[in-house]
């Protein structure tokens, strides 16, 4: 079974500049998750997607990050514009909980660097 | 709003010794897990509590839950180096929407 697919792994940005990262999760998956982590903390959920629409977005900073999942697969997590501040690993995680038992797989992370 | 929170953030221990983690949450939960992150690596799963006095065991590694303490412990047994890691606990609550919320995490030194 592939796991969660992210990219870019690295990207350094000059603040106040855009970006933009990509997650493609398994398969079948219909709950998508994309998390922040500050290195040294613990993650930090943004935005919960079911399927194509948006369960939580509650702690996402909407003046200057969004989020959509098209066609309920892959996602895509914009920032615009960056701040020094969303220095950070932003993690991809998918889900089916609907099944007994599973959890939430996550992507190996995009480090984000902001100059 | 729900509140995970783990104890010690921090703990070295010597090679062969044992030791707890705690994971305290302040909300009914659905389901607790257990993950894994080595430095600059992704989280991976380790443990999935579903229920009330679920323990689950994976090599020198169990994971136990009590819900009506609202307290998932992680018990190391005689420990070893390759257990060097940090170690998040996560909470999930179906009534909002399978929201999973982590604890700060406890990074783990186990040393020779």
């Amino acid at each position: 079974e592939a796991g969660v697919a992210q990219s870019p792994r690295y990207k350094i940005i000059e603040k106040r500049q855009s970006v933009a990262f990509w997650c493609n999760p398994i398969s079948g998956h219909a709950t998508l998750y994309w998390y922040q982590q500050i290195l040294g903390q613990g993650p930090k959920l943004l935005i919960q997607f079911q399927n194509n629409g948006v369960v939580d977005d509650s702690q996402l900073p909407k003046d200057r990050f969004s989020a959509e999942r098209l066609k309920g697969v892959d996602s895509t997590l914009k920032i615009q514009p960056a701040k020094l501040e969303d220095s950070a690993v932003y993690l991809c995680a998918s889900s089916s909980y609907r099944a007994w038992g599973t959890e939430a797989f996550f992507g190996q992370g995009t480090r984000l660097t902001v100059v | 709003e729900l509140k995970v929170e783990q104890n010690p953030l921090f703990l070295s221990m010597q090679e062969g010794k044992n030791y707890t983690i705690y994971c305290n949450y302040s909300t009914t939960s659905d389901r607790l897990y257990w993950y894994r992150q080595d430095p600059g690596k992704s989280l991976e799963s380790l443990f999935v509590l579903l229920s009330n006095g679920a323990v689950k065991q994976e090599g020198r590694l169990m994971a136990s839950l009590d819900t009506k303490a609202r307290l998932s412990t992680l018990h190391i047994t005689a420990a070893v180096h390759d257990l060097s890691a940090t170690y998040f606990c996560a909470v999930l609550q179906e009534t909002s929407g399978s929201r999973l919320t982590f604890g700060e995490g406890t990074q783990l030194t186990v040393n020779p």
